[in-house]
């Protein structure tokens, strides 16, 4: 079984903090994402990385970045927290290989909460 | 801007009864089909993919895609109160590793 595993469950940081949110996969998956989700918008992709060290903006990058200097881990980095970044963040991952690479399997989330 | 449509519901459906669940795409190009099952507070599992045109039975799931008319649908035969969660539809786009996703119908399965 596919198994992605994120840092945080829950998570409260102040406004103007930096933030690290880190995930893990252990299927050796070429790709990873990191979205939030949040009511009535669904999941929005912030970004995503197709390889170790290459990294793609998805549709809303403001205010984040990210990290891929290992294959099975993906980091998500809000560089100064807002209220408007409370949310859940999930991060995904899939392989590159035949049609089964456009599945995506997913971790258990992190709901932050910034004060 | 492709778009991924569905009703936000909630859905509700007596214990035992079909469930109907749709989805409508933009892009007709589009080639490969998912339905994620979402429980409150948990993160995303996908139980069906389909990439013809037609039906795929998996269990007490099926989903049907007919292209020419641009939906999707997730049938769910004999539903159980353990059916009672958001599904998420996505579609694949253009590009080689984003989905296009649906915001999700909420399904609530009545005992």
């Amino acid at each position: 079984d596919v198994k992605v595993t994120q840092s945080s469950r829950y998570l409260v940081k102040r406004t103007g903090e930096k933030v690290f949110l880190e995930c893990v996969q252990d299927m050796d998956h070429e790709n990873m994402f990191w979205y939030r989700q949040d009511p009535g918008l669904g999941l929005r992709l912030i970004y995503f990385s197709y390889d170790v060290k290459m990294k793609e903006k998805g549709d809303i990058p403001e205010g984040y970045s990210v990290s891929r200097e290992k294959k099975e881990r993906f980091s998500l980095i809000l560089e100064s927290a807002s209220t408007n970044q409370t949310s859940m963040y999930l991060c995904a991952s899939r392989t590159s290989l035949g049609t089964a690479s456009y599945e995506q399997y997913f971790g258990p989330g992190t709901r932050l909460t910034v004060t | 801007q492709k778009e991924v449509e569905q009703n936000s519901g909630p859905l509700s459906v007596p214990e035992g009864a079909i469930a109907s669940l749709n989805c409508t795409y933009s892009d007709r190009g589009s080639q490969s089909f998912f339905w994620y099952r979402q429980y409150s507070g948990k993160s995303p599992e996908l139980i069906m993919s389909i990439y013809s045109n037609g039906d795929k039975e998996d269990g007490r799931f099926t989903a049907q895609l007919n292209k020419a008319s641009q939906y999707v649908s997730l049938l769910i035969r004999d539903s159980q109160p353990s059916d009672s969660a958001t599904y998420l539809c996505a579609v694949k786009g253009d590009s080689n590793y984003q989905l296009i996703w649906g915001a999700g119908t909420k399904l609530i399965i009545k005992p």
